[in-house]
């Protein structure tokens, strides 16, 4: 089974600061690994995901992910943020090997504040 | 191009009562499944279909049953809703051929008194 910890439940940033989201994932197999974004009062929606190949992957609205097998990690990033990036945003993994299940993490509440 | 569409928004139950919670998707979207999301919990899988006919059981499946009879249509039906189940409900749906790729409804927002 996979498992998905997000380490903070909460990240307050001022607008245009750079901001880290992490992440880290358990499995006994090899994973695919995703972040999914939820404004408020509205569903998730896909931001990036990592399937094979560079293990940078870069999603929209300017969020970057670096994928680290050693530290079983998949942290989000973005070097300037926005007040419409307010939201919160989710890590989810799946097996490799044909599982339809995606696990997700907890979330995590990031606030831009003026 | 609706997406993945769920109905209602809002509802409010008594301890006991039942309910079915509709999604629909118009995208021929051969898997779809239902997640609860609770404060500082996440999302959880309640039950999944990977076509009509088919489906099984997710993280939290205890309270809830479904059916898959077509393709476009995956509905959660509370049979006794308890206080526990008071959650906001999110049904979401993919392409198969996408790996963890899903599309996801706007929610429906379930209080059981």
């Amino acid at each position: 089974a996979q498992s998905v910890t997000q380490l903070d439940s909460q990240v307050p940033v001022f607008e245009e600061a750079p901001v880290e989201l992490r992440c880290n994932y358990s499995s006994s197999v090899s994973v695919y690994l995703f972040w999914y974004v939820q404004y408020p009062n509205q569903g998730l929606q896909l931001l990036l995901k990592y399937l094979s190949g560079s293990t940078l992957v870069k999603g929209i609205n300017g969020f970057e992910a670096e994928f680290n097998k050693s530290q079983t990690s998949f942290h989000l990033r973005k070097p300037s943020v926005h007040i419409s990036d307010t939201a919160e945003y989710f890590c989810a993994v799946i097996s490799q090997g044909g599982s339809e299940k995606l696990v997700f993490g907890k979330g995590t509440k990031l606030t831009v504040n003026p | 191009n609706a997406g993945v569409t769920q109905t209602p928004k809002f509802q409010v139950l008594k301890t006991g009562q039942s309910m079915t919670l509709q999604c629909a998707q118009d995208m021929n979207h051969e898997y779809m499944s239902w997640y609860r999301q609770d404060p500082g919990m996440g999302l959880r899988l309640i039950h999944y279909s990977v076509g009509a006919g088919i489906t099984d059981q997710g993280e939290v499946p205890n309270g809830y049953n479904v059916s898959r009879s077509t393709t476009e249509d995956f509905p959660l039906r509370l049979l006794s809703a308890a206080p526990s189940q008071t959650s906001v409900y999110f049904c979401a749906s993919k392409d198969r051929r996408l790996t963890g790729e899903l599309f996801f409804g706007e929610g429906s927002r379930l209080t059981v008194l």
